[in-house]
């Protein structure tokens, strides 16, 4: 079983829609959980973090943490052309050792269609 | 605007050539790190940096030399690199190890090998 697991994708999502994407983790002693938003050829960008169980907005994007199913999820309202890009998930994972050493996902990449 | 700092942009060497990465952030963060990432990958962890300490490689090939000369900068020296090392080399660093694990990156490097 992967570390964290994501669908590869393409997510494709009409203009104005609510994209959904999803993650799962094996380690039940995470703590930091993280959406970030990857450009072609760019490097990865912070867009959310969450710690605790529940719901955490930011203007059009929501994340979810579910850590009893170890499912955590970002919600994206009202989706734009721009929002396209690959979504990485990742997860502190409960021992580090020294610094924050995160597990990506692999990623799912967002399609939004005009 | 990422308050990460990379140079250079783009990098292409010969196997035999000797190069650097830089890497350098003012937000007074301690600890640093050095990715790997291949196209439609996520990024590969290499080196972490805690308090200008090598807290922890990721059995990456002596090849791949990293260097914290203080707090704010981060080197990675290249020698008798492959064609199979050319990949975005990510920079990123975090606040000290408060329990949130957020990592900000750089822009990236990235890096041809001939």
């Amino acid at each position: 079983q992967k570390e964290v697991e994501q669908n590869s994708g393409p997510l494709s999502v009409p203009e104005g829609a609510i994209a959904s994407l999803n993650c799962t983790y094996s380690d039940r002693g995470s703590q930091s959980f993280f959406w970030y938003r990857q450009y072609s050829g760019k490097s990865p960008e912070l867009i959310m973090s969450i710690y605790s169980n529940g719901d955490k907005e930011d203007g059009r994007f929501t994340a979810q943490l579910n850590k009893a199913s170890q499912y955590v999820s970002l919600l994206i309202r009202d989706s734009q052309p721009s929002d396209s890009a690959t979504y990485l998930c990742a997860v502190r994972p409960r021992i580090t050792g020294g610094g924050n050493k995160l597990t990506f996902g692999t990623g799912t990449q967002l399609k939004v269609e005009l | 605007d990422t308050e990460v700092t990379q140079t250079p942009k783009h990098l292409v060497m010969g196997m035999t050539n000797k190069k650097s990465l830089k890497c350098e952030q003012h937000m007074g963060h301690r600890a640093m790190y050095w990715y790997k990432q291949k196209a439609k990958k996520p990024p590969e962890l290499m080196f972490v940096y805690s308090y200008e300490k090598l807290s922890i490689n990721e059995s990456v090939p002596s090849r791949f030399s990293p260097e914290c000369p203080n707090s704010s900068l981060l080197n990675l020296h290249l020698h008798a690199l492959q064609p199979e090392d050319s990949a975005l080399y990510l920079c990123a660093s975090s606040p000290p190890d408060t329990g949130t694990g957020e990592l900000f990156f750089g822009e990236g490097s990235r890096l041809t090998v001939l």
